[in-house]
């Protein structure tokens, strides 16, 4: 069974300051990786995926197999990036039955 | 673009009465899914469905059951709802075989049972 752990609820730091969101798993194969976001009064929408190596509004995230981590960064937070952030995980191949995390608030101050 | 609309965005209902709560979506996906938002708990999955009249269970199906007649539209079902029972329910779609893990959300279903 797979399993996503984001082992903090809540991140608050001020305007430009740099954002790291802890995701670890748990899952025996080569699982797929993601972060989706939600801001407020908006829908859940995927903010990025470790298969692209992609960098989305100053996002990045790298997948360490070793450490089974999948941590998302920004070196310099904007009062726009305040939301809600899951980490999920996708067995290889499956057809995107993704698993959650509980989720992580990310509160930017001016 | 794509779009997911669950029909309801609020209701409240009482014990024991039965839920029908509605998603469509207008991409000729494949894959539908029901999820529970809960705070401190994230996205559980309920349901699943990966073509008409198909369904799998999730983590926790219990309580609820789903249908999906056609394509575009799968319902989940709540056939006597209880308090424990009250929280945000999302519906999202996605393409099968999608190794992009892309799912495409609707903007929930803020259910409360007293």
């Amino acid at each position: 069974a797979q399993r996503v752990t984001q082992p903090e609820k809540l991140l608050s730091v001020f305007k430009g300051a740099p954002v790291e969101l802890k995701c670890n798993y748990s899952y025996s194969g080569s699982p797929e990786l993601f972060w989706y976001v939600q801001y407020s009064r908006q829908r859940l929408q995927l903010l990025l995926r470790h298969i692209s190596r992609e960098s989305i509004k100053g996002f990045t995230a790298d997948l360490n197999k070793g450490e089974t981590s999948f941590h998302l960064k920004k070196p310099f937070a904007q009062e726009e990036d305040s939301a809600m952030y899951y980490c999920a995980l996708s067995p290889a191949g499956a057809n995107s039955k993704l698993t959650f995390g509980k989720g992580i608030t990310l509160s930017v101050r001016p | 673009d794509v779009k997911v609309t669950q029909s309801s965005r609020y209701l409240v209902k009482r014990t024991g009465e039965k839920v029908f709560l509605e998603c469509v979506q207008d991409m000729d996906h494949e894959n539908m899914f029901w999820y529970r938002q809960d705070p401190g708990l994230g996205l559980r999955l309920i349901y699943f469905s990966y073509d008409v009249k198909m369904k799998e269970k999730g983590d926790i199906p219990e309580g609820y059951s789903v249908s999906r007649e056609k394509k575009e539209r799968f319902s989940l079902i709540l056939e006597s709802a209880s308090t424990n029972q009250t929280s945000m329910y999302l519906c999202a779609s996605s393409y099968a075989g999608a190794v992009t893990g892309e799912l495409f959300f609707g903007e929930g279903s803020r259910l409360t049972v007293l």
